[in-house]
């Protein structure tokens, strides 16, 4: 049974280009969760979200950023026009429902690194 | 200042006890982790405690709550080089538990 899978592990895009992290969750599960992890700093929430549904983006950079979890297929995070700013390791977690009380299961991370 | 603290590095001695500290400051956080994060990989949850409990124990792994002085600490037994890590420690709150503030994280070294 795979845990959460996120592709690619690392990535590295020029300032001004677009970054797309892929997510698939854990079988089963169908509320996603999105944080990013700047260089020495703990995990920040981004995106929370269900099946076609954002839940709550409170934690989105109102530019640039968007996110989505469609019927088929992974989560995406989209990131337009990439700044240096935006190198930082990014996780995407899953949990079966929206309760969440016994902790996440979080996949290894994708690390963008712009240049 | 941030929600959760922690000191952000400790070293330890092979078979000593380390205790990783963490200050949080929302007296409504229902649910507390400890989660470890070893070089290049994703975090993996070690522990949880619910807000009303003192301690929990697991294996080499005791988790202490102060609710009072809003004080989390994580004691392992019998450092093993296979700890060194970074432990991040983590609360949510019950009006929106699905969301995780996390402090900067410990970094552990163990040495022979």
């Amino acid at each position: 049974n795979a845990g959460v899978m996120q592709n690619p592990r690392h990535l590295v895009r020029r300032r001004g280009q677009e970054a797309r992290l892929r997510c698939s969750p854990v079988k089963g599960h169908s509320h996603v969760y999105w944080y990013r992890q700047l260089p020495e700093e703990g995990l920040k929430f981004m995106v929370y979200l269900q099946k076609e549904n954002i839940i709550d983006e409170s934690g989105m950079p109102k530019e640039r950023f968007s996110a989505e979890f469609p019927k088929e297929g992974p989560s995406i995070l989209r990131i337009q026009q990439v700044v240096r700013g935006d190198s930082a390791a990014y996780f995407c977690a899953s949990s079966p429902t929206e309760m969440i009380n016994y902790g996440y299961t979080f996949g290894s991370g994708t690390r963008l690194t712009v240049v | 200042g941030e929600d959760v603290e922690q000191s952000l590095f400790l070293s330890v001695r092979e078979g000593d006890s380390s205790v990783i500290n963490c200050t949080y400051t929302d007296s409504s956080s229902t649910y507390l982790y400890w989660y470890k994060q070893e070089p290049g990989a994703g975090l993996q949850l070690l522990t949880y405690i619910f807000s009303n409990m003192d301690m929990k124990q697991d294996q080499r792994l005791t988790v202490l709550l102060n609710k009072k002085d809003k004080h989390l600490s994580l004691r392992i037994a019998d450092t093993q080089t296979g700890d060194s890590a970074i432990y991040f420690c983590a609360e949510s709150r019950r009006s929106n538990d699905y969301k995780l503030s996390f402090g900067a994280g410990t970094t552990v070294t163990v040495r022979a």
